[in-house]
């Protein structure tokens, strides 16, 4: 059975600093993998999925199969960024499984 | 686009009432998902449908849940009879098929159990 493991519930950062949200996965078929997020007071939303292979809010990841991560980034990390992010998994079925989540703080 | 729509925003039941959820997917969203997503935790998968039939209902307790979608459109999520430990909320997302394609979300519901 799929798993998708965020190992840090919560993250603090100040303004301007990286920030890296770890996700890692197993699966033993190949695996579509997204980053969502939900804002305060807002519904889940697709951040970004590693198929696309693009820069969104200026957050970047990239599938390192080799390792089983996801892991999200971004060079400078903004007060706006602070939110909930989730890392999924896709099976090659279509199934989906949801880490645990990250909650991001980014402080002033 | 209009979004994923959910009803009721919040429900409060008594152990062992029954209770009943709504979702409207974006129009022309084949897959439709419900998830429970208990406080401090991931959403997680109950049921999934491709239109009008089931994908995926591994992890939902059929002993007490039901789901169904009608029509290949909208669909419903009941729990009968409910335990204090369903106390969660409760997501219904949609995507144009499943895979690659992102899951637009509803507002979800916010049940509690007393």
């Amino acid at each position: 059975a799929q798993r998708v493991t965020q190992p840090e519930k919560l993250l603090s950062v100040f303004k301007g600093a990286p920030v890296e949200l770890k996700c890692n996965y197993s699966y033993s078929g190949s695996p579509e993998l997204f980053w969502y997020v939900q804002y305060s007071r807002q519904r889940l939303q697709l951040l970004l999925r590693h198929i696309s292979r693009e820069s969104i809010k200026g957050f970047t990841a990239d599938l390192n199969k080799g390792e089983t991560s996801f892991h999200l980034k971004k060079p400078f990390a903004q007060e706006e960024d602070s939110a909930m992010y989730y890392c999924a998994l896709n099976t090659n079925a279509g199934k989906s499984t949801f880490g645990d989540g990250t909650t991001l703080t980014v402080k002033p | 686009e209009a979004g994923v729509a959910q009803s009721p925003r919040y429900k409060i039941i008594e152990k062992r009432q029954s209770v009943a959820f709504w979702c409207n997917p974006i129009s022309g969203h084949a897959t439709l998902y419900w998830y429970q997503q208990i406080l401090g935790q991931g959403p997680k998968l109950l049921i999934q449908f491709q239109n009008n039939g089931v994908v995926d209902d591994s992890q939902l307790p059929k002993d007490r849940f039901s789901a169904e979608r009608l029509k290949g459109v909208d669909s419903t999520l009941k729990i009968q009879p409910a335990k204090l430990e369903d106390s969660a909320v409760y997501l219904c997302a949609s995507s144009l098929v499943s895979g690659a394609y992102e899951q637009y979300f509803g507002p979800g519901t916010r049940l509690t159990v007393t």
